[in-house]
């Protein structure tokens, strides 16, 4: 049972690239979430989505679009990167039905240059 | 005010001892808490759940105080390997999770 899994697990950026990030889940659940994590700043959401077909911005939303491919996957797309961009993001999965605890993916480690 | 406030530490204890970390969260609307585990550049794990007044697994016991609007993480025997950060977790409504920016324990022989 892989849980929630995560590609790539680093990445360099060059300012102005664009990449996707790749989430995907195994617990037939129904919520995911993008989040970026910064040292001193806590894990902040950038997107959600709540069920399939549906999503919405958190915290953070800017310089992102997010897609919920399906069920089971939910890619973060940075368009045109920026260095404030240099982050540790992660997503994760809810089930969404009435508990509300989060299973996190190994995360993605970005840096631009 | 911060949404969900902890003491970043870091907190050194020895093995054995018993150590008790606290959080404050501002939405009196809050409902489920959680605790969860970060070790250094990994993922958050959930370590407990706090839906009701408390929650005790083993050598960790998490308290909720909703009249003070505060949750606890008590732990007992302490071990090298309890040696992480701590995040206190609140759910404030909407499938949304705020995250406190976490209590580092260092735990040494």
């Amino acid at each position: 049972n892989a849980g929630v899994t995560q590609t790539p697990k680093f990445q360099v950026l060059k300012t102005g690239q664009s990449m996707t990030l790749q989430c995907a889940q195994d617990m037939n659940h129904n919520s995911m979430y993008w989040y970026r994590q910064d040292p001193g700043m806590g894990l902040r959401l950038i997107y959600y989505s709540a069920s399939e077909g549906t999503t919405d911005k958190g915290e953070v939303p800017n310089g992102y679009n997010v897609s919920r491919l399906n069920k089971r996957e939910f890619s973060l797309r940075l368009e045109s990167a920026a260095p404030s961009q240099t982050s540790v993001y992660f997503c994760a999965s809810q089930t969404g039905q009435g508990a509300y605890e989060q299973y996190f993916g190994p995360g993605t480690r970005l840096t631009v240059t | 005010r911060k949404e969900v406030e902890q003491d970043p530490g870091p907190f050194n204890v020895p093995e054995g001892a018993t150590v008790a970390f606290n959080c404050t969260y501002s939405n009196s609307a809050s409902q489920s808490f959680f605790w969860y585990r970060q070790d250094c550049r990994k993922e958050p794990k959930l370590l407990m759940s706090v839906y009701s007044s408390g929650n005790e697994d083993g050598r960790f016991t998490a308290q909720l105080n909703r009249a003070s609007q505060y949750i606890s993480l008590l732990i007992r025997d302490s071990k090298l390997s309890d040696s992480a950060t701590y995040l206190c977790v609140v759910n404030t409504g909407f499938q949304k999770l705020v995250f406190g920016t976490g209590t580092r324990l260092l735990v040494s022989p």
